[in-house]
């Protein structure tokens, strides 16, 4: 079975400053990755995913991913955030065997102005 | 109109008392997915279906069962409901060969 952990539960951010969120999986085959944003009081929305080639994977809203196989991560960055960004970040795998996921505990983002 | 819609988006119910959440969607996907979020512990699968004749327990079934009225439907009961069952709901679905999943609203369940 495969799990996920990110490392941090909450990121404050200035408006206009970089973030980046954290997130490792383990699993014994290879995976699918996902991200997936929670805005307040929405549903889930994919962001982005990495199934296979480029480890850079560019999302919706100027998010983008690096997949490492070495080091089980597939941390989110998005290079400057807005107010709108501020959501629950939740990271996702799929070990490929069946169309299950599972989620990692999540991330709040504020941005402050 | 929403793809994957949820109902009732609110309830507030007793313990003890049995309750519906309804699930339905226009994706044409055959799997649909019941999660629960909890903060802190983020979304945890209770059940899963991958066709209408097809039923499986995710790692948190107890207390909860559900139904596949067809392929666009996806009810999840709870027979006998307890405070520890207070969570947001949701449903998602998928299809193809595609593994994400796509997400309805939620259901803001609180059981006192």
């Amino acid at each position: 079975a495969q799990s996920v952990t990110q490392l941090d539960s909450q990121v404050p951010v200035f408006e206009e400053a970089p973030v980046e969120l954290r997130c490792n999986y383990s699993s014994s085959v290879s995976v699918y990755l996902f991200w997936y944003v929670q805005y307040p009081n929405q549903g889930l929305q994919l962001l982005l995913k990495y199934l296979s080639g480029s480890t850079l994977v560019k999302g919706i809203n100027g998010f983008e991913a690096e997949f490492n196989k070495s080091q089980t991560s597939f941390h989110l960055r998005k290079p400057s955030v807005h107010i709108s960004d501020t959501a629950e970040y939740f990271c996702a795998v799929s070990d490929r065997r069946d169309y299950k996921l599972s989620f990692g505990a999540g991330t709040t983002v504020t941005v402050r102005a | 109109d929403a793809d994957v819609t949820q109902t009732p988006r609110n309830r507030i119910t007793k313990t003890g008392k049995r309750i519906m959440l309804e699930c339905s969607q226009t994706k044409g996907h055959d799997r649909m997915y019941w999660y629960r979020q909890d903060p802190g512990l983020g979304l945890r699968l209770i059940y899963y279906s991958f066709d209408v004749k097809d039923i499986n327990k995710g790692e948190i079934s107890d207390g909860y069962s559900v139904s596949r009225q067809a392929q666009a439907k996806f009810s999840l009961s709870l027979e006998s409901a307890i405070p520890n069952q207070t969570a947001l709901y949701f449903c998602a679905t998928s299809g193809g060969v595609t593994y994400e999943q796509y997400f309805g609203p939620g259901t803001r369940l609180t059981v006192t």
